[in-house]
């Protein structure tokens, strides 16, 4: 089956610093690349995605890039702020089948 | 707020009681899911439903009964539950393959 990994499993970094947390997935078919993020007591939600067809995709503080050929896409956020403390999980699919990675706990020191 | 709402929040059940966890979507959405979340497996697929058919049975006790009786609700029967099935219990949406999903808050779920 599908086999979905995130690392790393914890990042700690300083308010301003950048993050990046890498996700790599076995599935040739997978064309759809989404991030999610989940805070404390709530459902995870999309915070950015991006298509087979496109190699990198920006939304102010938030990035991700897609090396379709290694199978592995990345989440960058820069500028950390408190805020962006949470869980983030990406969630690569070809199908219906939305396969989990296993999740990156990030703290933003103040 | 998502537009995908579950109830109830909390449940605490024993292992011979018989509940049901319910997911409500005003999205437009055709597609729903039920996702378990614990400490050690993060986001578990359970099943999925497409147009009210189900489509993924991703190997889960038939403790755990799925039933879609329209494209807005989505119900989890349970029965005869175990200690180590405890966990957050999230619904999704989505309005087709390779969109974004939009999660509930979830129902944490202890069985004692």
């Amino acid at each position: 089956g599908e086999n979905v990994e995130q690392h790393p499993s914890t990042l700690s970094v300083q308010e301003g610093d950048s993050a990046v947390i890498k996700c790599t997935y076995s599935d040739s078919a997978s064309n759809y690349f989404p991030w999610y993020k989940q805070e404390l007591g709530k459902g995870p939600q999309l915070i950015i995605d991006i298509r087979s067809n496109v190699g990198e995709k920006k939304d102010q503080r938030i990035a991700v890039t897609l090396n379709k050929t290694a199978k592995h896409f990345s989440l960058h956020i820069t500028e950390t702020q408190p805020e962006d403390s949470a869980v983030y999980f990406c969630a690569p699919s070809g199908t219906y089948k939305y396969i989990f990675g296993t999740g990156t706990r990030l703290k933003v020191l103040a | 707020e998502t537009g995908v709402t579950q109830t109830p929040r909390h449940l605490v059940m024993g292992m011979t009681n018989k509940k049901s966890l319910k997911c409500e979507q005003h999205l437009g959405h055709n597609a729903m899911y039920w996702y378990k979340q614990s400490a050690k497996k993060p986001l578990e697929l359970m099943f999925v439903y497409s147009l009210e058919e189900r489509v993924e049975n991703n190997s889960v006790p038939s403790r755990f009964s799925p039933e879609c009786p329209n494209s807005s609700h989505l119900f989890l029967h349970l029965h005869t539950l175990q200690p180590e099935d405890s966990a957050l219990y999230l619904c999704a949406s989505s309005q087709e393959r390779n969109t974004e999903a939009f999660f509930g808050q979830g129902t944490r779920l202890t069985v004692v």
